[in-house]
């Protein structure tokens, strides 16, 4: 069975700066779908960015971009130019061949000062 | 405008007393599933459905029921609620397709706040 990590229950970071949030997974698989998920207080889960293991380029959607290092089993995403309604929970998500599943994180609430 | 709606947003109940949390999606979509999220656990699979008269357990099942009859809806009944059973539900679909898969992931609904007394 496949898990996945997130070691950063809690993270702050200031208005219009860099944050980057940990997530670490294990399978056993050689092909899968990584994923983020953003949850507003609202409680929409907002699908943030994607990325295919069998690409070895890492995704990018505006101010969000990944580190995928597939050896490390390690999917950290980075969020530039912070903005206020970044303030959420979000969650890591993986996804093998078969789509039958998404396995989550426990989740990382950040929080964006003014 | 594409969507999955779940019903009812908020839902307070007393223990043993059945209830079903509806789910009905607009997209023609095959695959539908059933998630409760809990703090600090991220979200857990309950149920999945592949296609209609298709359902298999995740990785909570006990104390769930599902039935999948029409393709667009999939309830989760719960027969006989307790308090463990308090959480935020969701409802997902997708298309069955690796494109679909990678590059949609799933369409939730808005969740639904049960508790359990």
């Amino acid at each position: 069975a496949q898990t996945v990590t997130q070691s950063q229950p809690e993270m702050s970071v200031q208005e219009a700066e860099t944050v980057t949030l940990s997530c670490t997974y294990d399978t056993s698989e050689n092909n899968y779908y990584l994923f983020w998920y953003k949850q507003p207080p609202s409680r929409q889960m907002i699908l943030v960015i994607r990325q295919e293991a069998y690409k070895q380029q890492n995704a990018t959607e505006n101010r969000f971009s990944v580190n995928f290092q597939k050896a490390a089993k390690s999917f950290s995403l980075k969020i530039s130019d912070s903005q206020l309604g970044d303030t959420a929970m979000y969650f890591c998500a993986f996804m093998s061949n078969a789509g039958n599943m998404l396995t989550f994180g426990g989740g990382t609430r950040l929080m964006v000062k003014p | 405008e594409a969507q999955v709606t779940q019903n009812p947003r908020y839902l307070i109940t007393v223990t043993g007393k059945k209830l079903t949390v509806t789910c009905s999606q607009n997209m023609n979509h095959e695959y539908m599933s059933w998630y409760r999220q809990d703090p600090g656990l991220g979200l857990r699979q309950i149920y999945y459905s592949m296609n209609v008269e298709v359902t298999d357990k995740g990785d909570v099942p006990e104390g769930y029921k599902v039935s999948r009859k029409e393709k667009r809806n999939f309830p989760l009944i719960l027969e006989s609620p307790s308090p463990n059973q308090t959480s935020l539900y969701f409802c997902a679909s997708s298309f069955y397709s690796r494109d679909s898969l990678a590059n949609y992931g799933y369409t939730f609904g808005s969740g639904t706040r049960l508790t359990v007394v």
